[in-house]
């Protein structure tokens, strides 16, 4: 149980072109779901935390009119990247926390941008 | 607010030998702590987590860690290291509810033969 999916698992695009990026709990419902980035060899960076039905919190330091974040329902949230460019290429990590223990977040397996 | 230090980007042991990766966190809260494992390009894997009961923890594919509160430390051992370890390591620390995890900057573990 607690499966989170994301799709798709790769994507390139060229420069100045969106991208939406799905993050869906296959068998619980996502109360709260948190979007990372990593770059190589690097950590995984907060970019944003979303409740269910409200707007999402950006961390410092990230731009919340390029990445647009909506988390519609229960199980799916979206992370858009608007006008990409070659910077934001990226390992674009969701996780997700709901009526499971509350400690527990749940990631999916990452999707891998690429912008040409 | 929380945060995590580990101790050592990249830690190269002998097949066989302990392995041992380093995590000291920061929080003011008792705190939930995770280890999770990073293949090249895959997501994370879920090691082992403290959540407040047992101090030692054991976790998949023969990793353990103990919550030390004394010394604010969760680090991870293996008794004997294999080839398959040789990945990304990331410690992280969690309060209750809706927290976000927030995560060390990682350990590369290489595993020589």
């Amino acid at each position: 149980g607690a499966v989170v999916s994301q799709h798709p698992s790769w994507v390139i695009c060229k420069s100045g072109t969106s991208v939406k990026i799905e993050c869906r709990s296959l068998d619980f419902q996502a109360t709260t779901m948190f979007w990372y980035r990593q770059f190589p060899k690097q950590s995984l960076m907060l970019m944003a935390t979303s409740n269910e039905g409200s707007k999402a919190t950006y961390e410092q330091g990230v731009e919340k009119d390029k990445f647009l974040i909506n988390h519609a329902s229960l199980t799916l949230s979206t992370l858009t990247v608007t006008s990409a460019h070659p910077e934001d290429s990226s390992f674009y990590i969701c996780s997700a926390s709901g009526d499971r223990v509350s400690y527990e977040q749940y990631f999916g397996p990452g999707t891998r941008l690429t912008v040409t | 607010a929380q945060s995590v230090t580990q101790l050592g980007s990249h830690v190269s042991v002998s097949e066989g030998a302990l392995v041992l990766l380093r995590c000291n966190y920061s929080s003011s809260v008792p705190p939930y702590l995770f280890w999770y494992v990073q293949y090249p390009n895959q997501g994370l894997q879920l090691l082992l987590k403290y959540t407040s009961a047992a101090t030692l923890v054991k976790g998949i594919n023969g990793f353990e860690a103990e919550f030390k509160k004394s010394e604010t430390s969760f680090h991870l051992t293996k008794p004997s290291a294999h080839m398959s370890d040789a990945a990304e390591y990331f410690c992280a620390v969690r309060n209750s509810g809706n927290t976000p995890l927030v995560f060390g900057k990682g350990t590369r573990l290489s595993v020589i033969a």
